[in-house]
């Protein structure tokens, strides 16, 4: 079975510039969360969509958005990048179920994102 | 490989010893917790999970314990390999959905 899959793995952007990353989730996983890591902040919860609906948000400004599509698959997005915004950026699926809010979530390789 | 974290706490061992990494979470309303194993490079590799209805639980070399009264999870690893050189992450399930609040991580050192 796929993991979960990300891409693009690297990205190189130019402060005010926006960018979007993809997320793929293991098959059969309708819950996709994100995640945004750095060196100063370690891992910090961005949102998680299940079945197209956000259902929960992490504090993030607004800069910061996603989607998930009918297939599960998810992206984000991050308009008017901020040096600060340089980070490696995770999304983790899990199966997901109506009303449950917790359950094993699995990882990909994550996106570099390095804004200059 | 990129770094994970600056100045993280470290624990070193020698091949074949036991390792426990400790961590505090912070909210006691929090029913779900899992320790992660991230390799440089790579994303988080979920390792063992716990409910809060429980009290211990273990898998393949590794034991978590939670103790709810003092809002304290750890990892035991059994025989520790120098493959189990990582860093160490703690999350809890706190406020909703799929949200995880992440320690700051250990770094686990293995030596020959």
């Amino acid at each position: 079975k796929a993991g979960v899959t990300q891409t693009p793995r690297y990205l190189i952007k130019t402060r005010g510039q926006q960018v979007t990353l993809s997320c793929s989730p293991i098959s059969g996983h309708r819950s996709v969360s994100w995640y945004q890591q750095t060196p100063g902040q370690g891992l910090q919860f961005l949102f998680e969509y299940f079945s197209e609906t956000q259902r929960n948000k992490g504090n993030f400004p607004g800069r910061f958005s996603g989607r998930q599509f009918s297939n599960s698959r998810s992206e984000m997005n991050v308009s008017t990048l901020e040096l600060g915004d340089s980070a490696l950026y995770l999304c983790a699926s899990s199966k997901g179920y109506p009303g449950l809010s917790s359950y094993e979530q699995y990882f990909g390789p994550g996106t570099r994102l390095t804004v200059t | 490989g990129e770094s994970v974290g600056l100045h993280l706490p470290t624990l070193s061992v020698q091949e074949g010893d036991n390792s426990i990494i400790n961590c505090a979470y912070s909210n006691s309303a929090s029913d779900y917790f899992i320790w992660y194993k991230q390799e440089s490079g790579k994303g988080p590799q979920f390792i063992i999970d716990i409910r809060s209805n429980m009290d211990k639980r273990q898998g393949q070399r590794v034991t978590v314990l939670l103790n709810k009264t003092v809002k304290h999870l750890s990892l035991q690893i059994a025989a520790t390999q120098p493959g189990d050189s990582a860093v160490y992450f703690c999350a809890e399930n706190s406020g909703g959905y799929n949200k995880l609040i992440f320690g700051a991580g250990t770094r686990l050192a293995v030596h020959p």
